[in-house]
């Protein structure tokens, strides 16, 4: 079955960067459209950014464009997100997810996340 | 980029129907087919119920079903059930290739 499983977070201060990595396992993950939501504890969820299986198409919410990079490695079936100019707004759960039957959304298989706590 | 429109909350008891409305923008909601609906149990991760407006992935309820009307799209749970308690959420793509969700409903069943 589909697994994902997400890896790197942690306590960082404002300014600070963190790499988030998505094994994923159960499907081939070559050809599908991956994706990073992130929820803010007792929050919504919030699309963060998502990837073709190419890596040609990348998109990024405004809250994160320019800080935050979306990349993958499909030889060893990973997603990651390279976190820098952290803010204490982006503390948060981040799930790994992949897009239904191939497409960039809607989002069919969720990680169970990686906590980031952001904090002085 | 700013999130679609949820109410905070809404309420019913068991075996009636209650409806979750969703309201975007021309740029979202009202551009595309492409609503999707997830349901998030406390302290679980988001299950897909609807996607393209109306559409059911295999295995969730015909008690789920969904609408969309111009710039606003409806989620309607019939024959509640205590086990529907939770949080929803709705989705769209947007007209600059990204995606937004709205700020959550949460569904208490009386």
């Amino acid at each position: 079955q589909v697994q994902l499983v997400e890896s790197g977070g942690g306590l960082v201060k404002p300014g600070g960067s963190l790499r988030l990595s998505c094994s994923a396992s159960g499907f081939s993950f070559i050809d599908y459209f991956m994706s990073w939501v992130r929820q803010a504890p007792g929050k919504g969820l919030e699309w963060v950014s998502y990837i073709s299986s190419s890596g040609d198409s990348i998109q990024y919410a405004d809250s994160v464009k320019g800080r935050f990079t979306i990349s993958r490695d499909n030889y060893r079936n990973s997603l990651f997100l390279h976190m820098n100019s952290l803010k204490v707004e982006d503390t948060a759960l981040y799930y790994c997810a992949r897009g239904l039957d191939l497409r960039r959304q809607p989002i069919d298989s969720w990680g169970q996340g990686t906590l980031v706590t952001v904090s002085s | 980029q700013s999130a679609l429109t949820q109410p905070a909350s809404v309420s019913g008891s068991p075996g009636q129907s209650i409806t979750i409305s969703c309201t975007g923008t021309s740029s979202d909601i009202g551009a595309y087919e492409y609503v999707s609906w997830y349901q998030q149990h406390p302290g679980k991760v988001p299950k897909l119920l609807i996607y393209d407006v109306t559409y059911r992935p295999s295995g969730v309820s015909h008690r789920f079903s969904a609408s969309k009307s111009g710039n606003t799209a409806s989620l309607t749970i019939s024959g509640l059930q205590g086990e529907d308690e939770a949080d929803y959420y709705c989705s769209s793509y947007t007209t600059l290739s990204t995606v937004v969700f709205g700020g959550g409903t949460k569904l208490t069943v009386l």
